[in-house]
């Protein structure tokens, strides 16, 4: 089974200063993993993807994270935080399930940015 | 916007209850997923349609169950409601059943049984 886990379920920054998520997952196939952030009373919108291809992804809004196999990590970087950018944020890995497919969360990490 | 609508947005029912949950997909998307969001579980799947057809179950109760109609919306059913049950519900939608598709997530319906 795939599975992801976020290390951090809060983390706090200044403005302007880097913003680092964690997010290492297990997959015995090759991952398919997703950052999506959560602002408060609103659905789910992904920041980036990595299914194939190169393993550095740009996101929206500035974010990054790198796909590192050795490491199995994915974690998600931003070079200078901004208020705007409090909000929860869910790394996913992607499989097939039965005839279908889904996505599995790990279990969020609230950023805060101070000033 | 995501391009994915549900309804109704708020629910507060009573235990013992049934409601319905209503999702509609991004123009042209095939496949519907549902997820709930609660403090306790986080963010879990439980069931996925394609054109019309269940293909994947999750963590859904024997009291829930879901449809996707022909024209491609999709309804969670949910019975004999639970305190537990309390949560906020989330539909999402992708072009078609693969795991490299982008999920695209609906507002979700904040479910209150009382």
């Amino acid at each position: 089974a795939q599975s992801v886990t976020q290390l951090g379920s809060h983390v706090s920054v200044s403005e302007g200063a880097l913003v680092l998520l964690r997010c290492n997952y297990s997959s015995s196939v090759p991952p398919y993993l997703f950052w999506y952030v959560q602002y408060p009373n609103q659905g789910l919108q992904l920041l980036l993807k990595y299914t194939t291809g190169a393993t550095l992804v740009k996101g929206i809004n500035g974010f990054e994270a790198e796909f590192k196999k050795s490491e199995t990590s994915f974690h998600l970087t931003k070079p200078s935080a901004h208020m705007s950018d409090a909000a929860e944020y869910f790394c996913a890995v992607s499989g097939f399930t039965g005839g279908g497919n889904k996505l599995t969360f790990g279990t969020g990490t609230q950023l805060k940015v101070e000033l | 916007d995501s391009g994915v609508t549900q309804t109704p947005k708020h629910l507060i029912t009573a235990t013992g209850q049934r409601v319905t949950l209503r999702c509609s997909p991004r123009s042209g998307d095939l496949s519907v997923y549902w997820y709930q969001q609660s403090l306790d579980q986080g963010l879990q799947f439980l069931i996925q349609y394609y054109n019309g057809e269940e293909r994947a179950k999750g963590n859904i109760l024997e009291r829930f169950s879901a449809q996707q109609f022909p024209d491609l919306h999709s309804e969670l059913n949910l019975s004999s409601l639970e305190l537990g049950d309390s949560a906020l519900y989330f539909c999402a939608s992708s072009p078609r059943q693969d795991p490299t598709d982008t999920q695209y997530f609906g507002p979700g319906t904040r479910l209150t049984v009382l």
